[in-house]
């Protein structure tokens, strides 16, 4: 079993939806969850941490995390063509950092 | 891209090559972090040091030796590498390891061996 699963996508969905972005994970002392951005060739971008449960939002972004059912989601709302990137997820249990394989975003103009 | 650096960009290299990758964080971080991207996988911890002191090595092949001198730079010295360890080789640095910091990471090096 995969520390961290995702859907590999692709994930399409038109420019100003909302775009949905899945991620559980196995080891139920995980502490911190981060979601990255990375754009074809480039290399991985922070754009949310969360550490309890329930929602944080930033901007268009907003985390969301459910520990009993081992799952954290980003939610990325009006979504743009410039956030079409691949999202991966990462799972940090004390000194050990995980991360999933990625959902590839394509937002269509 | 100035927050952690890391050069060269590009690498090719046979596999008789020795080389080294370099990577610099300008952000005041004490763990610095060296992963590996392959096509289709997901990132692949390779070795950690936090305050200068190796703390972790995921069972990485002796052809990868990491050296960290200090808080701020970070090495990898490559040799004799084999053409499957053509790869993504990212460096990471964070606040600490043991604590619930965020990983911020430089551009990467494309290494490809030949």
């Amino acid at each position: 079993q995969k520390e961290v699963e995702q859907n590999s996508g692709p994930l399409s969905v038109p420019e100003g939806a909302i775009a949905s972005l899945n991620c559980t994970y196995s080891d139920r002392v995980s502490q911190s969850f981060f979601w990255y951005r990375q754009y074809s060739g480039k290399s991985p971008e922070l754009i949310m941490s969360i550490y309890s449960n329930g929602d944080k939002e930033d901007g268009r972004f907003t985390a969301q995390l459910n520990k009993a059912s081992q799952y954290v989601s980003l939610l990325i709302r009006d979504s743009q063509p410039s956030d079409s990137a691949t999202y991966l997820c990462a799972v940090q249990n004390f000194n050990k950092f995980y991360f999933g394989s990625g959902t590839k975003l394509n937002v269509k103009p | 891209e100035t927050g952690v650096t890391q050069t060269p960009r590009h690498l090719v290299m046979g596999m008789t090559n020795k080389k080294s990758l370099k990577c610099e964080q300008h952000l005041g971080h004490n763990a610095m972090y060296w992963y590996k991207q392959s096509a289709k996988k997901p990132l692949e911890l390779m070795f950690v040091y936090n305050f200068k002191e190796q703390t972790e090595n995921n069972s990485v092949p002796s052809r990868f030796s990491p050296e960290c001198p200090n808080s701020s730079h970070l090495f990898l010295h490559l040799h004799t590498l084999q053409p499957e360890d053509s790869a993504l080789y990212l460096c990471a640095s964070s606040q600490s390891q043991q604590e619930t910091y965020e990983q911020y990471f430089g551009p990467g090096t494309r290494l490809t061996v030949t």
